[in-house]
């Protein structure tokens, strides 16, 4: 597809459970980005990768979130031990250079996680 | 760090212009950029402001004074589908990740 994509589009899980979100970004864009949107807030930044490599990770809550970017392309944001406070809407994005011009980025429709 | 606020809510009727403030405070200023987003959807880019001024495109301008760390979305002819949440977002300092607003949720009523 042309856009982000990101599966799955809605996760239940029971508090203490692992979870993991994937990301697909747009081809080519060597920056990704994980962000968290809670209700009637704006997105919050998390993590974000220039290639294989996080490059800012400061915006990960605990050490129950982690993200790899192994390849380069795709994302899996991985959370362990789920907690109910973690339910959220998980937002990724793209972007060919964030430096560049107006920065835009490309969004995700976003994986809504609801922890039980 | 960086804080950027904006109004939680406005309403506006169909075919009136509304316009939708934001400020902030950065320890380096990179530009204000503004996001659209429906609800369940994906916030999409609307504009970018780096310079002083008004930039238009179609129905929606925005408004940069770097003087006031202030800026300003204005959309035109409003029609109902631009119900949706406005966010003003910045660059953090090392241009590598946007800073958002909470937001404000724009209803057009008929």
């Amino acid at each position: 597809g042309a856009g982000v994509s990101q599966t799955p589009s809605n996760k239940v899980t029971e508090k203490g459970k692992y979870v993991e979100l994937r990301c697909d970004p747009i081809s080519g864009h060597t920056a990704l980005y994980w962000y968290r949107q809670s209700l009637g807030q704006g997105p919050e930044f998390l993590i974000y990768f220039q290639g294989t490599g996080a490059a800012d990770d400061s915006g990960l809550p605990n050490d129950r979130f982690f993200a790899v970017r192994p390849e380069g392309s795709v994302s899996t944001l991985k959370i362990q031990r789920t907690e109910r406070g973690d339910s959220a809407v998980y937002l990724c994005a793209s972007t060919a250079d964030p430096r560049g011009g107006t920065g835009e980025l490309f969004f995700g429709e976003g994986s809504r996680l609801t922890v039980l | 760090g960086q804080s950027l606020e904006q109004p939680s809510e406005v309403t506006a009727v169909e075919g009136a212009i509304v316009q939708i403030n934001c400020t902030y405070q950065t320890s380096g200023f990179y530009g204000l950029s503004w996001y659209q987003q429906h609800d369940g959807g994906a916030p999409t880019f609307l504009s970018y402001n780096a310079l002083d001024g008004l930039e238009e495109t179609g129905r929606f301008s925005s408004f940069l004074s770097r003087s006031d760390s202030y800026g300003y979305l204005l959309l035109q002819e409003l029609q109902m589908k631009d119900s949706a949440s406005y966010f003003c977002a910045v660059p953090d300092t090392g241009r590598r990740a946007l800073t958002f607003g909470s937001g404000t949720r724009l209803q057009v009523q008929p």
